[in-house]
């Protein structure tokens, strides 16, 4: 898995736009972008992956840059229950166990 | 999604017991599970990975006599903690593989294991 490279933490009002950003800068052609959140003393919860192309759905946005060197996963509007620790992990397909690292606290003030 | 359970949600056990942990797929049969373990604090590591029907892969570190992993079905796959100590304390997650889909792996809730 290539490694990623993510802030320890971000803060973002209530409502507002959360982009959290991730470096990949090694990451390989067969390689996706996953993005996972833990709230606290929960499983881990999957959010979106991406390949080349930007992804959408219920949950976030992914945009990746056209070197694939870095991503940015963007919960539209969000809410106090969003504050958890986002993981970003590059990896190939396959059925292999994931790498955690670190991953970003985001904190959701009202 | 695809939901996967875990059973018990927290257990606490004297010294020297076994615990087991089940993890189940709800709505999909799952061919590849793992196991995780998260100290307070820290990001999860795996331990393990347990395909149906056959020996656990064990992450270097990780004592395969200690942690005994069995997948006997598409859908259940459990851990077994043997002769706990306090230092086996932690929070165990366990995921399951979807085939058919693009290597998503989705979660369980968790078991919370405290040793005395």
């Amino acid at each position: 898995d290539a490694k990623t490279t993510q802030p320890p933490s971000m803060d973002c009002a209530e409502g507002r736009a959360a982009n959290l950003p991730c470096n990949h800068s090694t990451i390989s052609g067969n390689e996706y972008v996953y993005w996972y959140r833990q709230i606290h003393s929960q499983g881990p919860q999957y959010i979106i992956h991406g390949l080349k192309n930007n992804e959408t759905n219920e949950m976030a946005s992914l945009i990746i840059t056209e070197d694939r060197k870095s991503s940015t996963l963007i919960l539209p509007h969000a809410t106090l229950r969003d504050t958890a620790v986002y993981y970003c992990i590059a990896r190939g397909g396959g059925a292999d166990g994931l790498t955690f690292g670190k991953g970003t606290h985001l904190i959701i003030q009202p | 999604g695809a939901v996967v359970s875990q059973h018990p949600s927290r257990v606490i056990c004297k010294s020297g017991t076994s615990v087991k942990i089940e993890c189940r797929s709800l709505d999909f049969q799952a061919t590849t599970m793992f196991w995780y373990r998260q100290f307070p604090k820290k990001s999860l590591m795996l331990m393990a990975t347990s395909n149906e029907g056959s020996k656990a892969t064990y992450e270097q570190g990780v004592e395969k006599d200690k942690f005994l992993i069995n997948h006997a079905s598409l859908t259940l796959s459990t851990l077994t903690v043997t002769s706990a100590h306090p230092e086996d304390s932690s929070f165990y997650i366990c995921s399951a593989w979807t085939s058919g889909r693009i290597n998503e792996q989705f979660f369980g809730p968790g078991t919370r294991l405290t040793v005395l």
